[in-house]
């Protein structure tokens, strides 16, 4: 059964910092793995997905990478700001795509 | 965006009453899902569908449950709602092109 974990559960950084948010699944036979913001009361608004057959996706600021023997991916944020602040989830698709595993989420926050 | 709106977007209902949540998408997806985000518990899938009238149970299904008679328009019903199914309820289509998630902005119900 695939499991999904995200540590740490919590991080704090000052503003400027570049930061790395862990993601580990224990089965590596994903179809695709995706990183989601969410900001409190809000729902989840789709930041990166990565195919099985990639290894990382960038966007502006943002960088993932996927490592499926490792069973891992990260989410790498460049010159953290204030309005970063939010939780992060991943999410992955075992192979198929019809069902999916969320992690408990990162809550990030970027103090000014 | 996927163009999805859920409704309501806040319910305050009494245990024992029928509640109906809609999700609209207007994009023709063919995938719907239907999950609860609880505290401790994070994202767990409800229901989902596959195209109009073919629908399955996902992990937390006991007490729900969905119809999809257009494809643009998928219903959660809590049949007898408990204080146990106060959450807040998110909608998602899947793209069928990268299998990629694309979230609602919620329903946050609570049961007196």
């Amino acid at each position: 059964k695939q499991e999904v974990t995200q540590i740490p559960a919590a991080l704090s950084v000052p503003e400027g910092e570049n930061l790395v948010l862990n993601c580990s699944f224990t089965d590596s036979a994903i179809y695709n793995l995706q990183w989601f913001r969410q900001d409190p009361g809000k729902g989840l608004t789709s930041l990166l997905l990565i195919q099985s057959s990639q290894r990382e996706q960038t966007s502006g600021r943002l960088n993932a990478s996927l490592d499926k023997s490792s069973g891992r991916s990260t989410l790498y944020i460049a010159a953290s700001q204030p309005g970063d602040s939010a939780t992060y989830l991943c999410a992955v698709d075992n192979t198929g795509g019809f069902k999916t595993i969320f992690g408990a989420g990162t809550r990030l926050f970027v103090k000014a | 965006d996927a163009g999805i709106t859920q409704s309501p977007r806040h319910k305050v209902t009494e245990t024992g009453t029928p509640v109906t949540l809609r999700c609209h998408q207007t994009e023709n997806h063919r995938y719907m899902y239907w999950y609860r985000q609880d505290p401790g518990h994070g994202l767990r899938l409800i229901h989902y569908s596959y195209g109009v009238k073919d629908t399955d149970k996902g992990e937390v299904s006991d007490g729900y449950s969905v119809s999809r008679s257009k494809t643009e328009d998928f219903l959660l019903t809590l049949e007898s709602a408990t204080s146990s199914q106060t959450s807040v309820y998110f909608c998602a289509i899947k793209e069928t092109t990268n299998y990629g998630y694309t979230f609602g902005s919620g329903t946050r119900l609570t049961v007196v």
